[in-house]
This record gives structure tokens, C-alpha cells and sequence, in this order.
């Protein structure tokens, strides 16, 4: 089974700020790693996935993650942030079944990032 | 890119009625789509999969009769909240599974009074 872990619930930056969420996973198989972003009262939506290959993968809206799979994290980072930014993101693990009957996916606890001017 | 839809976006209903969410995939056909509860401030849990033309598997803990998913077509599931509670208040949110990714709803928001 597996299973993620978003190691900060909230994490307060200032405007153009340099930030990083964490995410930890564990799986006893191989795993698609995902970031969504949830805005208030709305659906997820993918900032970037990871299947397979590049372990730096590019994202929207200027995201990026990289898949370290001795540490098995999936940590997501911008270089500088903007205040609509503010959301919502949400860390997901799915094993390699996804496109079968019984693929589905895992999501962390969610990290509230808070933009500040 | 693919749209999913969900119906309403928000109902209130009184205790002990039934109400229906649907979702709809728009510009795509999806033979696997997913049920998740949100509550304030938490992540999502999976509810159940629905699978077209057959049963919903529900996760553990899920009550399959409170619960009905049906998945008559390849764009359209449904989710009925039967004999709802207060405790039932929450944010349901559907996905439909894409090729190596699944495609969120906007949610609805469920208040029972």
C-alpha cells in the first residue's frame, strides 16, 4: 500500500520568496507522483506529474519538482512566488495501475501556502 | 484538455431527504471515475470507484447504501447522498480517469440542515 506525507501544513512566505513543499512517499512498488493546487471552493487542478524518466519535472505557472527516489520525495518548488499563488497543494502517489481497473490515487494531507506582500 | 462537471455546485437540503450530484465528463469518454469527500481544511478521501456498467467499489468504512454511485454511461456518474445527516455536510468532489492522470470536478458543496 502507500501512503504520502506533506511535512508542513502551512508554510508562510513572502511575496517573490523562493519556496519548497515537502512530500515523502512510501510504496513497496513503483509509483506516478502528482502535485495538484486547489483554490477555495474549487476542484484540483495538476501543476506537473511524474511517470517516469527526468526526475526534474517542469510544471504550470512556473513549478517544478524533483523526483528523488533513494528518499523517496517528490519535493515541489518555484523560484519566486506570487500572491496568487495562495492555494491549496496537494502531493499524490499512484502505483503503476493507474490506467487499469484498480489504479488510484493516494493524496497527503495538503500544505496551505500563504503568499504574503 | 479534459473537463469534468459536477451538478449542482452547491445544495443545501433538510435532514433525511436524498440528494443527487452528477459528474460528467465533457469532452471525453471515462470508464473509471472517482468519489472523494473534502472536509474543512483536509485532504481528500476516496469514497468509492465508479466503473461504467458495473458496481462501485467503495473504500472501507464507505456505507454503500447511504452512499449510491451510479455509472450508467461513459460520461456521466452519479452520486446520491440517501437520508442525509448533518454529518453529511462536506465537499464532494468526482474525477474521471484520463490516460496517466485523473481530471478533477469543481466540487459541490453539500450543507445539511
Amino acid at each position: 500500500a502507500q501512503s504520502v506525507t506533506q511535512l508542513d501544513s502551512q508554510v508562510p512566505v513572502f511575496e517573490e520568496a523562493p519556496v519548497e513543499l515537502r512530500c515523502n512517499y512510501s510504496s513497496s512498488v513503483s509509483v506516478y507522483l502528482f502535485w495538484y493546487v486547489q483554490y477555495p471552493n474549487q476542484g484540483l487542478q495538476l501543476l506537473l506529474k511524474y511517470l517516469s524518466g527526468s526526475t526534474l519535472v517542469k510544471g504550470i505557472n512556473g513549478f517544478e519538482a524533483e523526483f528523488n527516489k533513494s528518499q523517496t520525495s517528490f519535493h515541489l518548488r518555484k523560484p519566486s512566488v506570487h500572491i496568487s499563488d495562495t492555494a491549496e497543494y496537494f502531493c499524490a502517489v499512484s502505483d503503476l495501475k493507474l490506467s487499469s481497473n484498480t489504479g488510484k490515487l493516494i493524496f497527503g494531507q495538503g500544505t496551505t501556502l500563504q503568499v504574503k506582500p | 484538455g479534459a473537463v469534468v462537471s459536477q451538478h449542482p455546485s452547491w445544495v443545501i437540503c433538510k435532514s433525511g431527504t436524498s440528494v443527487k450530484i452528477e459528474c460528467r465528463s465533457l469532452d471525453f469518454q471515462a470508464t473509471t471515475m472517482f468519489w472523494y469527500r473534502q472536509f474543512p481544511k483536509q485532504s481528500l478521501m476516496l469514497m468509492a470507484t465508479s466503473n461504467e456498467g458495473s458496481k462501485a467499489t467503495y473504500e472501507q468504512g464507505v456505507e454503500k447504501d447511504k452512499f449510491l454511485i451510479n455509472h450508467a454511461s461513459l460520461t456521466l456518474s452519479t452520486l446520491t447522498v440517501t437520508s442525509a445527516h448533518p454529518e453529511d455536510s462536506s465537499f464532494y468532489i468526482c474525477s474521471a480517469r484520463g490516460r496517466d492522470e485523473q481530471y478533477f470536478g469543481p466540487g459541490t458543496r453539500l450543507t445539511v440542515t
